[in-house]
């Protein structure tokens, strides 16, 4: 089955750059994601990578996916405060069901 | 963009009664929408899909008699919590996918939650 994990916690100094890494088990996942969420909020979609990409860029962030080893990265540029959330990855196949990872709780500190 | 709202935000029952949420895309038609349930500090799990005119699809282990859904119209989806229970106090969030969306995109927008608690 399915299986998509994070690292639970990240902590970072405003200005700097995160980078929160996951890895995932279906090698014939065709959408990758990352998902943020603010406490007591839904989820607010970030941005999605296709599986036969290896990048992609959308102002401060990048995404990369090293599809080899199942792995999916989200580099956060010039962390801000409000960029404290926590944030999801997730993989689906098509319309399939989404298959959220645990969840990285990025912590922002002034 | 594509709006899905949930009604109501939060609410607070006595054990035993049932309980309805709402979930509405605002300016997208979704022949599917998703149910799915978060405990505190935990991932979310997807509970059922609910396709539009026809029967949800349960995931393994949810109780499709304790969590009935019903999705009556392209804009509207509902998840009724029959004879509640504290242990279904939980944060319950669902999605919609656009029916136009072209089949080369694979979003679903999600709606804000509904945090219910069972006392």
């Amino acid at each position: 089955g399915e299986d998509v994990e994070q690292s639970l916690f990240l902590s970072v100094r405003e200005g700097d750059s995160s980078v929160i890494n996951c890895t995932y088990t279906d090698s014939s996942s065709t959408y990758l994601y990352w998902y943020k969420q603010e406490p007591g909020a839904g989820l607010q979609l970030l941005t999605y990578i296709f599986s036969n990409m290896d990048m992609k860029q959308d102002q401060r962030l990048t995404v990369l996916l090293n599809k080899k080893d199942k792995h999916l990265s989200l580099r956060i540029a010039d962390t801000q405060t409000g960029d404290s959330a926590i944030y999801f990855c997730a993989e689906s196949k098509g319309y399939q069901k989404v298959t959220f990872g645990t969840g990285t709780k990025l912590q922002v500190i002034p | 963009g594509a709006v899905v709202s949930q009604h109501p935000s939060w609410v607070i029952c006595k054990s035993g009664t049932s309980v309805k949420i709402e979930c509405r895309s605002l300016d997208f038609q979704a022949t599917t929408m998703f149910w799915y349930r978060q405990f505190p500090k935990q991932s979310l799990m997807l509970m059922a899909t609910s396709n539009e005119g026809s029967k949800a699809t349960y995931e393994q282990g949810v109780e499709k008699d304790k969590f009935l859904i019903n999705h009556a119209s392209l804009t509207l989806s509902t998840l009724t919590v029959t004879s509640a229970h504290p242990e279904d106090s939980s944060f319950y969030i669902c999605s919609a996918r656009d029916r136009l969306a072209p089949e080369s995109r694979e979003t679903q927008y999600f709606g804000p939650g509904t945090r219910l608690l069972v006392l």
